[in-house]
């Protein structure tokens, strides 16, 4: 099982369509996460980090799940600027190093 | 936010030579960088962990005589590819975290490196 799963997709969505995605991991004892998100030859952006309580930025809101270790980005009315691979990166917390996972590609549509 | 800079942008060389990548953090220390490496379609793949003022922790199958770096300095790590190959070609992505921030890191704009 790889450490961390996503969906690579692409989900093609219309424009002002909401969208979710989940983002499975391995190790329980997990304790950073974050969602980035890359755009096409360029180098991964943070997006947010995910709390436990779960938060807000905006039109997204990312949640996490520790019983069953998954962790969610939904983004609400989605725009053409969107459409990029949002990658989950999970890390073990301190200096350790993060794993990220394969990307969701998504694709805003007119 | 913080930024984080690479040098090239791009390298085309060819079989043989080797291949030097600067990674600079510059408006901030970096304790830690971190050099990944992404083939068309895939993750990201963590190779090493360079801590300033150590030897570099490598990834299991990433040979550190071939991928030699250093972190001289608290904004400053290479990371040289040295007999470059065809099959070394990729996206080479440096990134940094900063003195006092243990989890976020910044990414380098990547490198592109096409050996013939």
């Amino acid at each position: 099982r790889k450490e961390v799963e996503q969906d690579p997709g692409p989900f093609n969505v219309p424009e002002g369509a909401t969208v979710a995605f989940n983002c499975t991991y391995s190790n329980s004892a997990s304790q950073s996460f974050f969602w980035y998100r890359q755009d096409c030859r360029k180098e991964p952006k943070l997006l947010m980090s995910v709390y436990s309580s779960g938060n807000e930025d905006g039109r997204f809101t990312a949640q996490l799940n520790r019983a069953s270790q998954y962790i969610s980005l939904l983004i609400r009315d989605s725009k053409l600027s969107d459409s990029a691979t949002y990658l989950c990166v999970v890390g073990s917390g301190g200096y350790q190093k993060v794993t990220f996972g394969t990307g969701t590609k998504l694709q805003v549509i007119p | 936010g913080a930024v984080v800079s690479q040098h090239p942008s791009r390298v085309i060389c060819k079989s043989g030579t080797s291949v030097k990548i600067e990674c600079r953090s510059l408006d901030f220390q970096a304790t830690t960088m971190f050099w990944y490496r992404q083939f068309p379609k895939q993750s990201l793949m963590l190779m090493a962990t360079s801590n300033e003022g150590s030897k570099a922790t490598y990834e299991q199958g990433v040979e550190k005589d071939k991928f030699l770096i250093n972190h001289a300095s608290l904004t400053l790590s290479t990371l040289t590819v040295t007999s470059a190959h065809p099959e070394d070609s990729s996206f080479y992505i440096c990134s940094a975290r900063g003195v006092g921030n243990q989890e976020t890191q910044y990414f380098g704009p990547g490198t592109r490196l096409l050996v013939l």
